[in-house]
């Protein structure tokens, strides 16, 4: 198993700014997820953040607007810019044990735009 | 490409009533199917999962599901409920396709235990 730290749990912003989430895991994994939880909705695969290359982005999801870092085997951050209200949500960054595809989660961080 | 879907988004039961969670699945390859909890204000966390072992899988808290191919079911059951199962449960579904990995959720189900 792996132990998953996140910062913020939470945060209010305002319209138009930018938020940088952190992710700490406790042993070393090559791949690390990101993941966006919607009021209602299910978990949506935002992007894959992969240690010494540029991030793997889903359908739906840009740079631009989500940008990751990965400096190393144990650290990630998501960047949610510019910010609108429909980008209140939980964020959940995630590691996966690669043979059966279980995945662990950080506690998440809950983000509220006004 | 595989989806899930969980029927219901809200069950209620009664203390000590039979908690059961419905998921079914679609998959073009054999898959590996889990559930995980979401209690409020915290992460997912895994309840149990079939990696094609056992139909019949046990996990935590007393919670059991059974994987039953010729309906592409994976329901959540536990015989007794508790307060504290009060939570949001999501089936999810794992393939390999192509060498590539890929985990899809459902849509939740979320469980009041009505004392």
């Amino acid at each position: 198993s792996a132990v998953i730290s996140q910062k913020p749990s939470r945060d209010i912003c305002q319209r138009g700014t930018s938020l940088t989430i952190q992710c700490q895991v406790d042993s070393q994994v090559t791949m690390m997820f990101w993941y966006r939880q919607q009021p209602g909705q299910s978990l949506t695969l935002i992007a894959t953040a992969n240690q010494g290359s540029e991030a793997t982005y889903e359908s739906g999801f840009v740079i631009d607007k989500f940008p990751i870092s990965r400096p190393n085997l144990t650290f990630s951050t998501l960047t949610v810019s510019n910010m609108s209200p429909e980008d209140s949500s939980i964020y959940l960054c995630s590691v996966r044990q690669t043979n059966t595809g279980e995945l662990f989660f950080g506690e998440g961080s809950r983000l509220t735009v006004l | 490409a595989q989806s899930v879907t969980q029927l219901g988004s809200h069950v209620s039961v009664s203390e000590g009533a039979l908690v059961l969670l419905r998921c079914n699945y679609s998959s073009s390859v054999p898959p590996y199917l889990f559930w995980y909890v979401q209690y409020p204000n915290q992460g997912l966390q895994l309840l149990l999962k079939y990696t094609s072992a056992a139909t019949l899988v046990k996990g935590i808290n007393g919670f059991e599901a059974e994987f039953k191919k010729s309906e592409t079911s994976f329901h959540l059951t536990k015989p007794s409920a508790h307060m504290s199962d009060a939570a949001e449960y999501f089936c999810a579904v794992s393939i390999v396709s192509g060498g590539y990995q890929k985990v899809t959720f459902g849509i939740g189900t979320k469980l009041q235990v009505i004392p």
